[in-house]
């Protein structure tokens, strides 16, 4: 799995969007990019994946540069609940186990 | 639907002493995984179950066993616990193919060796 790289932490204003940078760019072609959020003592949450196009959902956009090489994670109007560890994971989904690797992540901070 | 849960919440043991961590899934996924999360660190791999009756170590598997007790069911034993195994440990499950392989945690278990 490739390996990933991102800043230990950031800031963002309440009601701002908080864009969260990912590098990965040893990333393969079959090789997805998984986000997953973890607030303070609680398990780990996935937010979103994707291959190559942008995606979006209910919690989160995902944009993933034309060569692959970095992603970007977008959650359009923090608020105080976002404030958690942020990591970014990269992989393939078939012809394997599973497992994830985890990174040390981005701390994000909301603040009000 | 409890999704993963985990059991149990905290527990402190003493040096040597051996305790079975428990989890169990109601989402009916093929595989499962245990973590181990140190202060200040990220998750890491300590064994994972493909599917109902394999194992395999993952990155730290030293000084655990695990079984896959059932479809539902995946443990995770300390035979002589150490200091060094002070960690939250958290349980995951998913289903594995195209477009899924999603994890999703326990809450966690918070255990302290003294």
């Amino acid at each position: 799995d490739a390996k990933t790289t991102q800043p230990p932490s950031m800031d963002c204003a309440e009601g701002r969007a908080a864009n969260l940078p990912c590098n990965h760019s040893t990333i393969s072609g079959n090789e997805y990019v998984y986000w997953y959020r973890q607030i303070h003592s609680q398990g780990p949450q996935y937010i979103i994946h994707g291959l190559k196009n942008n995606e979006t959902n209910e919690m989160a956009s995902l944009i993933i540069t034309e060569d692959r090489k970095s992603s970007t994670l977008i959650l359009p109007h923090a608020t105080l609940r976002d404030t958690a560890v942020y990591y970014c994971i990269v992989r393939a989904i078939s012809g394997n186990t599973g497992k994830l690797i985890f990174g040390q992540g981005t701390t994000l901070q909301v603040k009000p | 639907n409890a999704g993963v849960t985990q059991t149990p919440k905290f527990q402190v043991l003493k040096t040597g002493q051996s305790m079975t961590l428990q989890c169990a899934q109601d989402m009916n996924h093929n595989s499962m995984y245990w973590y181990r999360q140190d202060p200040g660190m990220g998750l890491r791999l300590i064994y994972y179950s493909a599917s109902e009756g394999t194992t395999d170590k993952g990155e730290v598997p030293n000084g655990y066993n695990v079984s896959r007790l059932n479809k539902r069911e995946f443990s995770l034993r300390l035979e002589s616990a150490a200091p060094s195994q002070t960690s939250v440990y958290f349980c995951a499950s998913s289903e594995i193919g195209l477009a899924k392989n999603i994890q999703y945690f326990g809450a966690g278990t918070r255990l302290s060796v003294l």
